[in-house]
C-alpha cells in the first residue's frame, strides 16, 4: 500500500518567518496531494491541494509544490502568524483507491 | 450550517459496553469515511462508503460495524469496548470515489474507555 512520510514532526518558527513541511510518498500512481490543518479540538480542514498535472499552486500565504519524479511535495507558509500554529497533515490519494493516506502530522508553533 | 456533524462529541464508557457514534453530512457528497486518530495524532482510515456501499474495511476488528442507511449518514457501532479503543473518531465526506477529492471532516468524537 501507499507509504507517506512527513517531516519534520515538530517545527517552531518566529512570527513573520517562513515554514516548510515536506512529504514523500511511494506509489507512483498517486495523483492527488492535499494538505490539512488541524486546530486544537477540531477536525482537520483542507487548506490547499494539488493534482499531479500541476507543479505548484499558491493561495495567499500558502503554497504547495510537487515533484512527481522524486515523489515528494511540500507545503510552504510565508509570513507566519500565531494563528498558523496547528498540526498540519499531508495526504496522498489515488483515483479509485477509495481513500487518502495521511502523513503522521507536523506540529507547527509560531512564536510571537 | 454544519457540513459534517457527529454526535456525541464526547463519550466516556466502561470496558465491555457497546456504543454508537452518528454522522451526517449535508454536502450532497457520495463518499463517507471513518478515521481514527490516536494519542499521537496519527490518522488511520477505518472504513469508506460510496453511495451506501462499503468500499474499504481497513483491517478493523469486527467489533466495529459501520452502517450507512443512506448516502448522507454513516454510523459506527462498537461492541465490547476495550481500553485500546480510546481515541478520537472522525467522520469525513468527499465528493466522489472514482476521482480523488478533498475531505470535509466532522469535529470528532472523543471516546474514552475506562
Amino acid at each position: 500500500g501507499e507509504n507517506v512520510e512527513q517531516h519534520p514532526s515538530t517545527l517552531s518558527v518566529q512570527e513573520g518567518d517562513s515554514a516548510v513541511i515536506k512529504c514523500t510518498y511511494s506509489d507512483s500512481a498517486s495523483n492527488y496531494f492535499p494538505w490539512y490543518k488541524q486546530e486544537l479540538g477540531k477536525g482537520p480542514q483542507l487548506i490547499i491541494d494539488i493534482r499531479s498535472n500541476v507543479g505548484e499552486k499558491k493561495d495567499q500565504r500558502i503554497a504547495v509544490t510537487l515533484n512527481k519524479t522524486a515523489k515528494h511535495f511540500s507545503l510552504h507558509i510565508t509570513e507566519t502568524q500565531p494563528e498558523d500554529s496547528a498540526v498540519y497533515f499531508c495526504a496522498v490519494g489515488v483515483a479509485n483507491a477509495g481513500k487518502s493516506t495521511f502523513g503522521d502530522g507536523t506540529t507547527l508553533t509560531v512564536k510571537p | 450550517d454544519t457540513a459534517v456533524s457527529q454526535t456525541p462529541k464526547y463519550l466516556v464508557t466502561q470496558m465491555g459496553n457497546d456504543k454508537s457514534i452518528k454522522c451526517e453530512q449535508n454536502l450532497g457528497h457520495d463518499t463517507m469515511y471513518w478515521y481514527k486518530q490516536d494519542s499521537k495524532k496519527f490518522l488511520k482510515i477505518m472504513f469508506s462508503y460510496n453511495n451506501k456501499e462499503l468500499i474499504i474495511n481497513e483491517t478493523v476488528p469486527n467489533r466495529f460495524s459501520p452502517k450507512s442507511p443512506d448516502k448522507a449518514h454513516l454510523n459506527l457501532h462498537i461492541n465490547s469496548l476495550e481500553l485500546g479503543d480510546s481515541a478520537v473518531y472522525f467522520c469525513a465526506s468527499s465528493q466522489g470515489f472514482g476521482q480523488t477529492y478533498g475531505y470535509t471532516f466532522g469535529s470528532g468524537t472523543r471516546l474514552t474507555v475506562v
